[in-house]
């Protein structure tokens, strides 16, 4: 079956841009998380929905924000791009809880210039 | 609150011997623990996962780890290397305290001579 898939692979914004990230979970996971990976920082986490609801978030500003549609898939949003937000940010999807584990996309590579 | 150290940034190992990965947790609740391979501009790999269940774990392309509640430690192991195994390992912890939230080692970059 297919995996979790991220749209679009990579992306070149300048500061103060937005941007929106996709994420398309596993067929019949419900559960969709985000993490930003920088080599500073390493993997953090920033975001958790389960069944369109927000059930956990990191420590990012509110800049970060998202959402998920009844049919499990997730957007990423980020305002005002500060040179710091390139990342390459990645999706995990489950069906239900971290006991089942996480099927993590190929992530989306943001550069900001 | 969830915390993982791996112990080493880096390991090198020949190819053909064996390869362990050190991992200590720190965890208030029952933890559920996993490890991940990242292979170069690629997304994250499940290599095992453990959930309170059997603390030796059996997970892909040999690998595997022992949970020692007593040592917080939750180390990975492979016999023998193969040149595929270069790559980043992320040693992962999350409990009922933190929800889902996954919270990840500094990872262990794995390099593999011939």
């Amino acid at each position: 079956k297919a995996g979790v898939t991220q749209t679009p692979r990579y992306l070149i914004k300048t500061r103060g841009q937005q941007v929106t990230l996709s994420c398309s979970p596993i067929s019949g996971h419900r559960s969709v998380s985000w993490y930003q990976q920088t080599p500073g920082q390493g993997l953090q986490f920033l975001f958790e929905y389960f069944s369109e609801t927000q059930r956990n978030k990191g420590n990012f500003p509110g800049r970060f924000s998202g959402r998920q549609f009844s049919n499990s898939r997730s957007e990423m949003n980020v305002s005002t791009l500060e040179l710091g937000d390139s990342a390459l940010y990645l999706c995990a999807s489950s069906p239900r809880d971290r006991n089942y584990g996480y099927t993590f996309g190929s992530g989306t590579r943001l550069t900001v210039v | 609150a969830q915390s993982v150290t791996q112990l080493d940034s880096h390991v090198s190992v020949s190819e053909g011997t064996p390869v362990l990965l050190r991992c200590n947790y720190s965890s208030s609740y029952s933890p559920s623990l996993f490890w991940y391979v990242q292979h170069p501009n690629k997304g994250l790999q499940l290599l095992l996962k453990y959930t309170s269940a059997a603390t030796l774990v059996k997970g892909i392309n040999g690998f595997e780890a022992e949970f020692k509640k007593s040592e917080t430690s939750f180390h990975l192991t492979k016999p023998s290397a193969h040149m595929s195994d270069a790559a980043e390992y992320f040693c992962v912890v999350s409990d009922s305290a933190a929800g889902n939230k996954l919270t990840f080692g500094g990872g262990t970059r794995v390099l593999v001579k011939p």
